[in-house]
């Protein structure tokens, strides 16, 4: 019974370097989504999904983007890393008639 | 453009006391209206939701929220705290109009003290 799955749990990235964040779900979930999570302030939405092919910006997309394949796989990208990246990424998907989103664990990013 | 706004970011309270955290979002619209509780080190897990029908909602472990339309609120309730309810507590809002984004309050930590 995975959900939501992230990978990695922890990353260390330098100054300009690249990475993607992978989420992948098993629930056959239409919705999926980006959220960081910086503390006192909630959790902003970078990046949404409502079908495979289909993605839009959400709160916070500068400097991220996102594919949307295939159902199960949504990652998140960043190209040319800032401090300012520096947070905890969740990716979450939803069920469509439920309305009740699934969280990932968690990624904790640290740009230096 | 949807909002929500937790009125308190940190409750300290005593074990057995009773909680309540408040929500208010902004929206003129019907609304789907969702709590989300985190644990240290961990993703945020549904605690309880409002789709349509009673304003009353209560989930499993003793909570329960009110949907006020006329407030534009839904805020949290219990009557008695464990120590185990120390958690970081969201509330999320999402218009049926907005693509089905879900939009998230700023969070409020609940810590019960012995």
């Amino acid at each position: 019974n995975a959900g939501v799955t992230q990978t990695p749990k922890f990353r260390i990235l330098k100054i300009g370097q690249s990475m993607t964040l992978q989420c992948t779900q098993d629930m056959n979930h239409n919705y999926m989504y980006w959220y960081r999570q910086d503390p006192g302030m909630g959790l902003k939405l970078i990046y949404y999904s409502v079908g495979a092919g289909i993605t839009d910006k959400g709160e916070v997309p500068n400097g991220y983007n996102v594919s949307r394949s295939t159902t199960e796989d949504f990652p998140l990208r960043l190209e040319l890393a800032a401090p300012s990246q520096t947070s905890v990424y969740f990716c979450a998907s939803r069920n469509g008639q439920s309305r009740e989103a699934f969280f990932g664990q968690g990624t904790r990013l640290t740009v230096v | 453009a949807q909002s929500v706004t937790q009125l308190d970011s940190q409750v300290p309270v005593f074990e057995e006391a009773p909680v309540e955290l408040r929500c208010n979002y902004s929206s003129s619209v019907s609304v789907y209206l969702f709590w989300y509780v985190q644990y240290p080190n961990q993703g945020l897990q549904l605690l309880l939701k409002y789709l349509s029908g009673s304003t009353l909602v209560e989930s499993i472990n003793g909570f329960e929220a009110e949907f006020n339309k006329s407030q534009t609120s839904f805020h949290l309730r219990k009557p008695s705290v464990h120590i185990s309810d120390t958690a970081e507590y969201f509330c999320a809002v999402s218009l049926e109009a907005a693509g089905n984004k879900l939009t998230f309050g700023g969070g409020t930590r609940v810590l019960v003290k012995p």
